[in-house]
């Protein structure tokens, strides 16, 4: 089955900093790559997703990056705010319907 | 709001005892996860339906069970509960395979 892991586990970035978080998934059919943002006492939310027939997708502060010759795939957040801070999960789904593997998450703080 | 409704918020009970979590799925999305999150932990995936039927099984315990009816709200039961089940519990819904999981808030179980 699918295997994600996920780096760093926890990242302490300075306000305006950028902060990158890498993914790299085992399952070579895996076919989408949402990234997920939990706040504390919350579910977590969707911020962003690529689908493995494109290399990039950036969303104002957020990119994120699939390389599918080397399965792995990266979220990008520029210029850092405190409200950033957050864990951050990144998960693959794979070829089986709907199933989704889950990155461990990193834990992201951003200083001012 | 992502449109998932867990209830309970919080739901604390002894060892040995069974309870219930319910999840509402966003209007029109058929399909309905649940996951696990303990203390420090990633998300672990338990189990998912579509439409009635379940459709995957992840790392769920014997103890446990789930279904989702008619009106697509989906339950939970966990039975001879233990304190390791203590957790974070997550509901999720998706509108099909090439969509993305959208959670609710969570059931944060506390079994003492």
């Amino acid at each position: 089955g699918e295997n994600v892991e996920q780096h760093p586990s926890t990242l302490s970035v300075q306000e305006g900093d950028s902060a990158v978080i890498k993914c790299t998934y085992s399952d070579s059919a895996s076919n989408y790559f949402p990234w997920y943002k939990q706040e504390l006492g919350k579910g977590p939310q969707l911020i962003i997703d690529i689908r493995s027939n494109v290399g990039e997708k950036k969303d104002q502060r957020i990119a994120v990056t699939l390389n599918k010759t080397a399965k792995h795939f990266s979220l990008h957040i520029t210029e850092t705010q405190p409200e950033d801070s957050a864990v951050y999960f990144c998960a693959a789904k794979g070829d089986v319907w709907g199933k989704f593997q889950f990155g461990a998450g990193t834990q992201v703080v951003v200083t001012p | 709001d992502s449109g998932v409704t867990q209830t309970p918020k919080h739901l604390i009970t002894a060892t040995g005892q069974r309870v219930t979590l319910r999840c509402s799925p966003r209007s029109g999305d058929l399909s309905v996860y649940w996951y696990q999150q303990s203390l420090d932990q990633g998300l672990q995936f338990l189990i998912q339906y579509y439409n009635g039927e379940e459709r995957a099984k992840g790392n769920i315990l014997e103890r446990f069970s789930a279904q989702q009816f008619p009106d697509l709200h989906s339950e939970l039961n966990l039975s001879s509960l233990e304190l390791g089940d203590s957790a974070l519990y997550f509901c999720a819904s998706s509108a099909g395979d090439e969509s993305p999981l959208h959670f609710g808030n969570g059931t944060r179980l506390t079994v003492t």
